[in-house]
């Protein structure tokens, strides 16, 4: 699987949204950009995927260049409870796939 | 979205002793299942990959013989650490996935202290 980097942690305010980068230089033409979350203590929760296309749901948008190479994952309005380590992801695209992961960026909310 | 859930959440063990922990997927049928250990403060790291009826695949490093995976069931998976060590003492989780599916489910977790 493709190696991601991810900022070691980052701050961002309450209400406002927070923009967490991902590289991931290495990805190739079947892979998948994956992101989850862990809590304290928690396990990880699926957050979001994507191909090539940006894409959005409930949680938060993903946000991919056009050359695949990096990656940018928005929670529009950070609230306290996200506060987590943030898990940015490259795997082929079936969730059977063993998942490799980095050392996540921790964000944390300040209110 | 699909439950995945973990027993026990915490258990703490005398060195030398075994500790089985279990996985459940609660509202699908699993077809395979991973086992993750976490150290703190470190990410999660595979430990093996197992699909229902079949031999778990052990990543490098991990000792088959030490960490037994069973996954007798569609939905279920066990995990017995055997004469288990301090070093043994992580956070063990486990995650659960369909066939068709683009998502690993993650469990709550199993906090593992050795004496």
């Amino acid at each position: 699987d493709a190696k991601t980097t991810q900022p070691p942690s980052m701050d961002c305010a309450e209400g406002r949204a927070a923009n967490l980068p991902c590289n991931h230089s290495t990805i190739s033409g079947n892979e998948y950009v994956y992101w989850y979350r862990q809590i304290h203590s928690q396990g990880p929760q699926y957050i979001i995927h994507g191909l090539k296309n940006n894409e959005t749901n409930e949680m938060a948008s993903l946000i991919i260049t056009e050359d695949r190479k990096s990656s940018t994952l928005i929670l529009p309005h950070a609230t306290l409870r996200d506060t987590a380590v943030y898990y940015c992801i490259v795997s082929s695209n079936f969730g059977n796939e063993k998942l490799t992961f980095g050392t996540g960026t921790r964000l944390t909310i300040i209110p | 979205g699909a439950v995945v859930s973990q027993h026990p959440s915490r258990v703490i063990c005398k060195s030398g002793t075994s500790v089985k922990i279990e996985c459940r997927s609660l509202d699908f049928q699993a077809t395979t299942m991973f086992w993750y250990r976490q150290f703190p403060k470190q990410s999660l790291m595979l430990m093996a990959t197992s699909n229902e009826g079949s031999k778990a695949t052990y990543e490098q490093g991990v000792e088959k013989d030490k960490f037994l995976i069973n996954h007798a069931s569609l939905t279920l998976s066990t995990l017995t650490v055997t004469s288990a060590h301090p070093e043994d003492s992580s956070f063990y989780i486990c995650s659960a996935s369909q066939t068709v599916s683009y998502e690993q489910y993650f469990g709550p977790g199993t906090r593992l202290t050795v004496t």
